[in-house]
């Protein structure tokens, strides 16, 4: 079946370092986005990775290891404006449809001064 | 106006009533979805409108009904619904090139609909 992973909450310090995790079991994996949603906003679309490896857009940077089904989401120098979840979802090129992503539940992150 | 709007941002109605959001997307996007998003859970995506075609879940119920008129509006038209209907019901669009090519999906802020 097709099944998204990820923690439910995270707490962090601001200015520390903090990794999300998500694992997923697909068929056919077609690319990995992460979201981020502040509470009562739109997600907004952070990252894509389709191969594997580390892609980095400032203080935010995204890992793929296809093989392990596993990425995660690494945020640096937080601060308090990234408390908000963050949304894992996988395409899966074997879904009926071309447009449907698989969505992780989020995993609220709580940054602490 | 930019990115993608919808109207109302909160809605309350009965059981008997019918009521319609409304999304508008101002990306130049061929693709606009509708989801629903409850706590704690993943987003579901009830319906899809690209290109002329339209997708649906099969597990969306007959009360609620989506029209797509052109490229940038898209709406959900809701009757008799049921409490367990109450959630944030999201609109996004994103361009669409076929299967192998992902386009990231923008998001409206949402409707945040009570049924009483």
């Amino acid at each position: 079946g097709q099944n998204i992973d990820q923690p439910t909450e995270m707490t962090a310090t601001e200015g520390a370092i903090v990794q999300i995790n998500c694992t997923y079991q697909t068929s056919g994996f077609n690319g990995l986005f992460w979201y981020q949603q502040h509470a009562g906003e739109a997600p907004t679309f952070l990252s894509y990775n389709v191969l594997d490896g580390l892609e980095e857009k400032g203080r935010f940077s995204s890992f793929l290891s296809r093989s392990k089904g596993y990425s995660y989401l690494l945020l640096k120098e937080l601060q308090m404006k990234d408390s908000a979840s963050y949304l894992c979802a996988v395409r899966d090129r074997r879904m009926d449809s071309n447009y449907q992503l698989i969505w992780g539940a989020g995993t609220k992150l709580i940054i602490k001064p | 106006e930019t990115g993608v709007t919808q109207t109302p941002r909160h809605l309350v109605m009965g059981m008997t009533n019918k009521k319609s959001l409304k999304c508008e997307q101002h990306l130049g996007h061929n693709a606009m979805y509708w989801y629903k998003q409850s706590a704690k859970k993943p987003l579901e995506l009830m319906f899809v409108y690209s290109l002329e075609e339209r997708v649906e879940n099969n597990s969306v119920p007959s009360r609620f009904s989506p029209e797509c008129p052109n490229s940038s509006h898209l709406f959900l038209h809701l009757h008799t619904l049921q409490p367990e209907d109450s959630a944030l019901y999201l609109c996004a669009s994103s361009r669409y090139r076929g299967q192998d090519v992902p386009y990231e999906q923008y998001f409206g802020p949402g409707t945040r609909l009570t049924v009483t």
